[in-house]
């Protein structure tokens, strides 16, 4: 079975820094998908990010990046020019490339500090 | 936009009660998940359903069954209620993947409901 390793359960940035969320997973597939999703307090997980693991090149969305290392089964989410709407759980999830199902990490609770 | 409507955001039951949790979603899409969030552990999949009638088991089955009589919802549903099924409750749908362009089709997700069993 596949896991998701979220090793920071909380992180803090100040506003308009960058900060770097680290997710790590195990599987022996070679095709598989991986997100990100932020549940702010409002409790709506909201898709981030999201990268084919076929591809090389590392997903961008606005000041949202990942650094996809295959080899390492690293899968982490830069955030750049945080905004104090950016406090949120994020959370990584894994699907591979024959289900339906996601695999989520256990969350990072992101801190924005003014 | 994508809606997914949770009957409840809220919900407190005694213990041994059949609880009900009812999930619909309006954009036609096939899978439908239920997940529990508990700090810490992220989300677990209890059930999931992918056409109507039909159900699998996701990680964590155990105490619960679910109902899928109509595509757009899909139920929860707590036999005899214990306290250790204090938690959030995540429903999600998302599209049948059409083919290989379509595996990363993202789950959207409901509101949540926190269910409290007393």
């Amino acid at each position: 079975a596949q896991t998701v390793t979220q090793s920071q359960p909380e992180m803090s940035v100040q506003e308009a820094e960058t900060v770097t969320l680290s997710c790590t997973y195990d599987t022996s597939e070679s095709d598989y998908y991986l997100f990100w999703y932020k549940q702010p307090p409002s409790r709506q997980m909201i898709l981030v990010i999201r990268q084919e693991a076929y591809k090389q090149q590392n997903a961008t969305e606005n000041r949202f990046s990942v650094n996809f290392q295959k080899a390492a089964k690293s899968f982490s989410l830069k955030i750049s020019d945080s905004q104090l709407g950016d406090a949120a759980m994020y959370f990584c999830a894994y699907k591979d490339n024959a289900g339906n199902m996601l695999t989520f990490g256990g969350g990072t609770r992101l801190m924005v500090k003014p | 936009d994508v809606k997914v409507t949770q009957s409840s955001r809220y919900l407190v039951k005694r213990t041994g009660e059949k609880v009900f949790l009812e999930c619909v979603q309006d954009m036609d899409h096939e899978n439908m998940f239920w997940y529990r969030q508990d700090p810490g552990l992220g989300l677990r999949l209890i059930y999931f359903s992918y056409d109507v009638k039909m159900k699998e088991k996701g990680d964590i089955p155990e105490g619960y069954s679910v109902s899928r009589e109509k595509k757009e919802r899909f139920s929860l549903i707590l036999e005899s209620a214990s306290t250790n099924q204090t938690s959030m409750y995540l429903c999600a749908s998302s599209l049948l993947p059409g083919g290989i362009a379509d595996l990363n089709q993202p789950q959207h997700f409901g509101d949540g409901t926190r269910l409290s069993i007393l």
